[in-house]
């Protein structure tokens, strides 16, 4: 298996513009987290789905996230507008639904946003 | 609400010598509990995990965790540091079945290991 795979793995957009972060989970697994991560703030959880259904978003920093799971394959985290202060690497993980299994992460988005 | 704290921001050790990297947890039912490494530009990487059984579990690369329940603590540990281990190391809790954040995973803030030649 590929593992976790993430697109793009580097993002740099300005202030005001969409930005789209992709996710593809490992084959089979069921639960999908969505992190950020920063120097100040360490590891967020923003999201997690478990078959595809958002169980707790209550990580989501404002209304300008959004995140969606259309498929058992694919995942997005959607900014809108985006602003500097978004600004971090952004990690998709998937495990499957057991919680004695161990999250996959992917390599992680680098984003920029000037 | 889970939480897990890692109360030292960085640990610096010689080579060759035991390192320990600390971590506390809270939940309110049984934990599921992790240990990942992070390398510079790389995502995270699992080492071990505790689930139930012996409360001393063996991982990846030497490194080795102590389940305490009573001081609902999960170190890390290896007897003999090498350079290379030098990294970002988190701790993460899984709360067990029951309530709305199952299958929620939480992260400690990072631990930075340095180990000096």
């Amino acid at each position: 298996d590929a593992g976790v795979i993430q697109s793009p793995r580097h993002e740099v957009t300005e202030m005001g513009q969409e930005v789209t972060l992709r996710c593809k989970p490992i084959s089979g697994h069921n639960s999908l987290f969505w992190y950020r991560q920063t120097m100040m703030r360490g590891l967020e959880l923003l999201i997690y789905f478990n078959n595809n259904v958002p169980i707790d978003d209550s990580g989501m920093p404002e209304d300008r996230f959004s995140a969606k799971m259309p498929n058992a394959s694919f995942s997005t985290l959607k900014i809108q507008p985006s602003e500097p202060r978004d600004s971090a690497v952004y990690f998709c993980a998937s495990s499957t639904t057991g919680g004695d299994t161990e999250a996959f992460f992917g390599q992680g988005t680098r984003l920029t946003v000037v | 609400a889970q939480s897990v704290a890692q109360p030292e921001d960085q640990v610096n050790v010689a080579e060759g010598n035991p390192l320990t990297v600390k971590c506390t947890y809270s939940v309110s039912g049984n934990p599921y509990l992790f240990w990942y490494v992070q390398y510079p530009n790389r995502g995270l990487q699992f080492l071990l995990k505790y689930i139930t059984g012996d409360n001393l579990v063996k991982g990846s690369y030497g490194f080795e965790a102590e389940f305490n329940k009573s001081q609902t603590s999960f170190h890390l540990k290896k007897p003999s540091a090498l350079v290379s281990d030098s990294a970002l190391y988190f701790c993460a809790v899984r709360e067990n079945a029951g309530g709305t954040s199952y299958g929620k995973l939480t992260f400690g803030q990072g631990t930075i290991l340095t180990v000096h030649p």
